[in-house]
């Protein structure tokens, strides 16, 4: 069975621009998590959706937001970058209480 | 709000000795834990984890933690480590029984020389 795949692997993009990151889960995975990975903060959860609804959500500003199409696939959004947005975002599948991490993406914001 | 905190950094160990990682958390409710492990360049894998019963568990490639509600701790270990374990290990926390909603300590980094 396929893996968590993450698209794309690394973006580069300037302050004040708006990023689109993909995550497509395990198949018959209906559940998706994003967070975010930094030097300074760590791992943080960002978001979760479940059959298209955000079931749960983090401490993190507006900019960032998610969506879930019907076939499980998930995007990640964040509008108006900063250079702190500069992380690894790393999306997890999960069933039965599993989660399954995807390689991330690396974003570097200048 | 639920915090966890993994007490040591770093941890170097020499091939073939045993390490124990720690890890507190916080939580005025009842909690899972989990541990993941995350190889260079690469997502996280889970090790093991701990919903309920028995509060010794093991995990993959020898790894076992205890629960210990008492302490707040979740103590990763294991008796003789490789090489090849060499990686930074998180411990994680939830309220969420589906495991998600996870909330990290920042990290240990375990290097095992020869």
């Amino acid at each position: 069975k396929a893996g968590v795949t993450q698209t794309p692997r690394y973006l580069i993009k300037t302050r004040g621009q708006q990023v689109t990151l993909s995550c497509s889960p395990i198949s018959g995975h209906r559940s998706v998590s994003w967070y975010q990975q930094t030097p300074g903060q760590g791992l943080q959860f960002l978001f979760e959706y479940f059959s298209e609804t955000q079931r749960n959500k983090g401490n993190f500003p507006g900019r960032f937001s998610g969506r879930q199409f019907s076939n499980s696939r998930s995007e990640m959004n964040v509008s108006t970058l900063e250079l702190g947005d500069s992380a690894l975002y790393l999306c997890a599948s999960s069933l039965l209480n599993e989660q399954y991490f995807g390689p991330g993406t690396r974003l570097t914001v200048t | 709000a639920q915090s966890v905190t993994q007490l040591d950094s770093q941890v170097p160990v020499f091939e073939e000795a045993p390490v124990e990682l720690r890890c507190n958390y916080s939580s005025s409710v009842s909690v899972y834990l989990f541990w993941y492990v995350q190889y260079p360049n690469q997502g996280l894998q889970l090790l093991l984890k701990y919903l309920s019963g028995s509060t010794l568990v093991k995990g993959i490639n020898g790894f076992e933690a205890e629960f210990n509600k008492s302490q707040t701790s979740f103590h990763l270990r294991k008796p003789s480590v490789h090489i090849s374990d060499t990686a930074e290990y998180f411990c994680a926390v939830t309220l969420n029984q589906a495991g998600t909603a996870l909330i990290f300590g920042k990290g240990t980094t375990l290097s095992v020389s020869s």
